[in-house]
């Protein structure tokens, strides 16, 4: 079946560092992607997405690529801020999933002043 | 517009008492959610409905039942609350996917912490 694999965390970042948080996917079809973010104390809230391959998402200066021949969705952000710390989740969508959504474990981000 | 609203936000039981989770959406979404979030494992669906009358079990299901109550609402009963059920609950909506599609985005909720003694 479907699934979903991100990096496991946490991960420690200094203010003004690369982000990465690898994310990749099994999927019997052509799914949509997606980086979902979680803020302490609050739901889960669409950080960016991408429906088909080579799609690039972005959002709030995040990126991600949609990576068919390596089935990868890897997130990047060039510069992180301390208010960026919160869990970050992978998730697919597929046709043959019909109204299910697969969502990676999360990975936690800190990032210090 | 709230969005998606989950009353409590907190409670405590005992093993063996019941309770019921509510949720609502103001976007006018047909499709609803229930995930449980635990350490480690990302988030599960419980139960989902995909339109108002319709509701369909998800990857945990048991030990759990659910209510579309109409389109707005989605309720989430535990009759017996074990330890194990312990967790933090997510409503979600989203809209339907169109035939043979797939779901594009999904709005949560902010969830219920569940502590069962």
């Amino acid at each position: 079946g479907d699934s979903v694999t991100q990096m496991e965390g946490p991960v420690t970042l200094s203010e003004e560092a690369f982000l990465t948080i690898n994310c990749t996917y099994t999927a019997t079809g052509y799914p949509s992607l997606f980086w979902y973010v979680q803020y302490p104390g609050e739901g889960l809230q669409l950080l960016l997405k991408a429906t088909k391959a080579d799609d690039k998402g972005s959002n709030k200066g995040f990126e991600a690529t949609y990576r068919k021949e390596t089935t990868s969705f890897h997130l990047e952000k060039g510069s992180v801020q301390v208010s960026d710390s919160a869990v970050y989740f992978c998730a697919l969508s597929d046709r043959a999933g019909g109204f299910k959504t697969i969502f990676g474990a999360g990975t936690r981000l800190f990032v210090k002043a | 517009n709230a969005g998606v609203t989950q009353t409590p936000k907190f409670q405590v039981l005992k093993t063996g008492q019941s309770m019921t989770l509510q949720c609502a959406q103001d976007m006018n979404h047909n499709s609803m959610y229930w995930y449980r979030q635990d350490p480690g494992m990302g988030l599960r669906l419980i139960y989902y409905s995909a339109s108002e009358g319709t509701t369909d079990k998800g990857e945990v299901p048991n030990g759990y039942n659910v209510s579309r109550l109409n389109k707005r609402e989605f309720s989430l009963r535990l009759e017996s609350a074990a330890p194990s059920q312990t967790s933090v609950y997510f409503c979600a909506s989203s809209e339907a996917p169109a035939s043979g599609g797939r779901i594009e985005t999904q709005y949560f909720g902010p969830g219920t912490r569940l502590l069962v003694l």
